[in-house]
């Protein structure tokens, strides 16, 4: 089974709906990120989690909110999702030098 | 201005050649660095990190650090075609920043 999990994979919405991008984890690992990927510019970081009472605003945390249900779960949503925010997304942990990305959720806004 | 700048490419090498990618950032307290290989519709992927002016070296790849410039690069020798991918330079002070990638392309 693979350390870092997203779901869903896929994720066709409409302008104004909420969405949620779900991650898990079976590392152990207090630290979790999640990130964007557009073409050309790389990875954005939304929102970080240091442990379960520790988050942090990222550079593009706009119409981003974030939970952290637990040490191995870290949700993202869009309260109302737009079409600039289609995107490919990225969950990820770190434990010392190294971040472990889960697969990436694609999602297309209508 | 974005934190940390790479160029974007497409860099195109011969198989055998070096390849070589480069990467600066703006914040002068940043502590640690990395660079990150991620093919096509796939998750970057964790290839150095490097703390110390210098260089590091782990078989065909070498990182090369100067603070004092705000520089880092990575060097590949006798690349290969598998090692055509995105190469993503990562920051970190207190979170990490990626800069936007360079896209390398190895010839046969």
């Amino acid at each position: 089974d693979a350390d870092v999990t997203q779901t869903p994979r896929n994720r066709i919405t409409k302008t104004g709906k909420r969405i949620m991008l779900e991650c898990s984890q079976t590392k152990g690992h207090d630290r979790m990120y999640w990130y964007r990927q557009d073409p050309g510019l790389g990875l954005q970081l939304i929102y970080y989690s240091f442990d379960v009472k520790d988050i942090n605003k990222g550079e593009i945390s706009d119409g981003y909110s974030v939970s952290r249900q637990a040490q191995a779960k870290f949700s993202l949503s869009l309260e109302s999702a737009i079409p600039n925010q289609t995107a490919l997304y990225f969950c990820a942990t770190r434990s010392g030098n190294e971040q472990f990305f889960g697969p990436g959720t694609r999602l297309t806004v209508l | 201005q974005k934190e940390v700048e790479q160029n974007s490419g497409p860099l195109s090498v011969p198989e055998g050649a070096i390849a070589s990618l480069n990467c600066t950032y703006s914040d002068r307290g940043s502590q640690s660095f990395f660079w990150y290989r991620q093919y096509s519709g796939k998750s970057p992927e964790l290839i150095m990190f490097i703390y110390s002016n210098g260089d590091k070296e782990d078989g065909r790849f070498t990182a090369q650090l100067n603070k004092a410039s705000q520089y880092v690069s990575l060097l590949i020798r006798d690349s290969q075609p598998s090692d055509s991918a995105t190469y993503l330079c990562a920051v970190n002070f207190n979170d990490v920043r990626f800069g936007a990638g360079t896209r390398l392309t190895v010839k046969p």
